[in-house]
């Protein structure tokens, strides 16, 4: 299977749990995202790795961790879930490194519901 | 600050042309992205501009002025399956995408 992939698909979570969401992708991209999109806003950035290893901050990092530790698989980790982390989030990847103008692939979605 | 603009909604006829504009202040400019995205689905990559002008695509065209910070997507003969939000993004001096809010476009019959 091409392209990048999500998992679960949807999730209810209580509030204070932990909870990893899955994300692969099998076109040996660079570079990979975590965005959460919310309703009336754009996309957001929480963290990013431009390579295997390497991983930055994005817009909104606070209450969520990520590790690289192969091109594949990029997880990302809340420590522990409060109702604002009530979400969709994305996983994208993109060819090229940090220094490169080139598309973002989208994984379908994790729909994340903190109660 | 880093800010995207583009209109909440708009509505089009089926068959009909629309065009999306999408204005920028960005720290740094390395390209300009459209985005397509259906109702409970993935964002799926439309067009790119990184040098003043029109880049067509079968139906679709974007635009980009850099001096004035603004971009359009045109939407020809629109179709039924084109009722969707189409998002504006930038790729600021970090090779990072900002994004706007998207516009969510419906066509009426």
């Amino acid at each position: 299977i091409a392209g990048i992939t999500q998992a679960p698909t949807s999730q209810i979570l209580a509030a204070g749990r932990r909870m990893t969401l899955r994300c692969t992708q099998d076109m040996r991209h660079n570079a990979m995202y975590w965005y959460r999109q919310d309703l009336g806003l754009g996309l957001r950035l929480i963290h990013y790795s431009n390579t295997a290893g390497t991983t930055g901050k994005g817009e909104v990092p606070d209450g969520y961790s990520v590790s690289r530790a192969n091109t594949d698989d990029f997880p990302l980790t809340l420590a522990s879930a409060v109702p604002s982390q009530t979400s969709v989030y994305f996983c994208a990847s993109k060819e090229e490194g940090g220094d490169g103008a080139d598309t973002q692939y989208f994984g379908p979605g994790t729909r994340l519901t903190v109660l | 600050g880093q800010n995207i603009d583009q209109p909440t909604e708009m509505t089009a006829t089926e068959g009909a042309i629309v065009q999306i504009n999408c204005t920028y202040q960005t720290s740094g400019f390395n390209g300009l992205f459209w985005y397509q995205q259906h109702a409970g689905e993935a964002p799926t990559f439309l067009s790119y501009n990184v040098l003043d002008g029109l880049e067509e695509k079968g139906r679709f065209s974007s635009f980009l002025s850099r001096s004035k910070g603004y971009s359009y997507l045109l939407l020809k003969e629109l179709q039924m399956k084109d009722s969707a939000s189409y998002l504006c993004a930038v790729m600021d001096s970090n090779y990072q995408l900002i994004w706007g809010a998207g516009t969510k476009l419906i066509i009426k019959p």
